[in-house]
């Protein structure tokens, strides 16, 4: 089946340290996207790729990077620079092509991420 | 003011009862609609997509489009326990690559 697979489920990070969250999917989908979630809150997009090697800041970037080298990968550093890191982090993707916005998001299981 | 607003919440309707939920949005550029549940603890799921103006019913879920108005809505009808959830209101403007996102309204189903 196809679906979009989160890694890991829960994630800790020590002061200063960088860290990795995966996002893999094989929907054959070209536009990927990360959001954060604060309890009780809404998504907030922090970066989107409509294509390969090509990528956007959202509303909240800073502190966080992404690369696409796979049509199949988008991954999300949190880097020592965010500092309030804690949140549940939500990778999606569309069918949508270029910055055609007709489609709905796919969105994977989560990671969960907090301050050791 | 934001994008995409929703009703404050939270809501809490008896089991039977038909649910209301809306969502305002402010960019008459906007297309395409959509309707997300989340359970908690859980990633949100697709529920309903409308994009002409109107209404579109899918079982016990009709959503509601009125462009002129910029809002759009969700009825659940024949509530149930297991309704209970947040539902989040998701918008796409022409040309922007991306959703925008409501706060999302808590629903609670009461037995």
């Amino acid at each position: 089946d196809g679906g979009i697979t989160q890694s890991p489920k829960y994630l800790f990070r020590k002061e200063g340290q960088n860290v990795t969250l995966s996002c893999e999917q094989n929907l054959n989908h070209d536009a990927m996207y990360w959001y954060r979630q604060d309890p009780g809150q809404g998504l907030r997009l922090i970066y989107y790729s409509q294509i390969v090697n090509d990528f956007q800041k959202g509303d909240i970037a800073e502190g966080y990077s992404v690369s696409r080298e796979k049509k199949e990968s988008f991954p999300l550093t949190v880097t020592s620079a965010q500092k309030n890191p804690t949140a549940f982090y939500l990778c999606a993707s569309t069918a949508d092509r270029g910055l055609v916005s007709l489609q709905p998001q796919h969105f994977g299981d989560g990671t969960r991420l907090s301050i050791l | 003011q934001k994008e995409v607003e929703q009703n404050s919440g939270p809501l809490s309707v008896p089991e039977g009862a038909i649910a209301s939920l809306n969502c305002t949005y402010s960019d008459r550029g906007s297309q395409s609609f959509f309707w997300y549940r989340q359970y908690s603890g859980k990633s949100p799921e697709l529920i309903m997509s409308i994009y002409s103006n109107g209404d579109k019913e899918d079982g016990r879920f009709t959503a509601q489009l009125n462009k002129a108005s910029q809002y759009v809505s969700l009825l659940i009808r024949d509530s149930q326990p297991s309704d209970s959830a947040t539902y989040l209101c998701a918008v796409n403007k022409r040309g922007a690559g991306k959703s925008t996102f409501g706060d999302g309204t808590t629903l609670t189903v009461k037995p």
